[in-house]
């Protein structure tokens, strides 16, 4: 059963500052990993898509990456404004995604 | 284009009712995922249509089923709720059944069971 795992649970940083989430998952037999963002009482936004045959997708201040040999998944924020935050939230595909708990981010202005 | 709409937003019913929740995917997309996300399962794959038949089911007793339409929408229905039912319910709309499409969301109903 494929198990998603993301750390930190929660992240507070000042504004401006470069940051890491992680994700990772027990089964590399995934077709994608995408990342999304939640904001409170919302659906989920999606950011970036992964096919597993990829090693990472950039999209303006986003980059993902992805290691299925060490079913491992990065997403790298740059210079975070305080309109990052939100939940991040991690999910790979098989049949039907499988969702991290997500990580907590706040940007302090 | 429109994204993914989901009706209606906010639900409240008691114990042992029954709701069908009902979402429209995006023009042109095929395949339809519903997922529950509770505080403290966070979020769980319920069940994906496409072309009107269900091809993968989550762990989720008999009580939640669904259905999808020629037109692509689709409803779902949970009978006899239970307090434990009480969940935002997101619908997923993507191009192609399985893991490889990118999957959008709509923005959910949120259910609570009294």
């Amino acid at each position: 059963k494929q198990e998603v795992t993301q750390i930190p649970a929660a992240l507070s940083v000042p504004e401006g500052e470069n940051l890491v989430l992680n994700c990772s998952f027990t089964d590399s037999a995934i077709y994608n990993l995408q990342w999304f963002r939640q904001d409170p009482g919302k659906g989920l936004t999606s950011l970036l898509l992964i096919q597993s045959s990829q090693r990472e997708q950039t999209s303006g201040r986003l980059n993902a990456s992805l290691d299925k040999s060490s079913g491992r998944s990065t997403l790298y924020i740059a210079a975070s404004q305080p309109g990052d935050s939100a939940t991040y939230l991690c999910a790979v595909g098989a049949d039907g995604l499988t969702f991290g708990k997500g990580t907590h981010l706040i940007i302090q202005p | 284009k429109a994204g993914v709409t989901q009706t209606p937003r906010y639900l409240i019913k008691t114990r042992g009712q029954q709701v069908t929740l009902s979402c429209s995917p995006i023009s042109g997309h095929r395949s339809v995922s519903w997922y529950q996300q509770t505080p403290g399962q966070g979020l769980q794959f319920l069940f994906e249509y496409f072309s009107e038949t269900q091809r993968n089911k989550g762990n989720f007793p008999g009580r939640f089923s669904g259905r999808q339409f020629s037109n692509s929408r689709s409803e779902m229905n949970v009978s006899t709720l239970e307090l434990g039912d009480s969940a935002l319910y997101l619908c997923a709309s993507s191009l192609a059944p399985g893991g490889p499409s990118e999957q959008f969301f709509g923005p959910g109903t949120r259910l609570t069971v009294l």
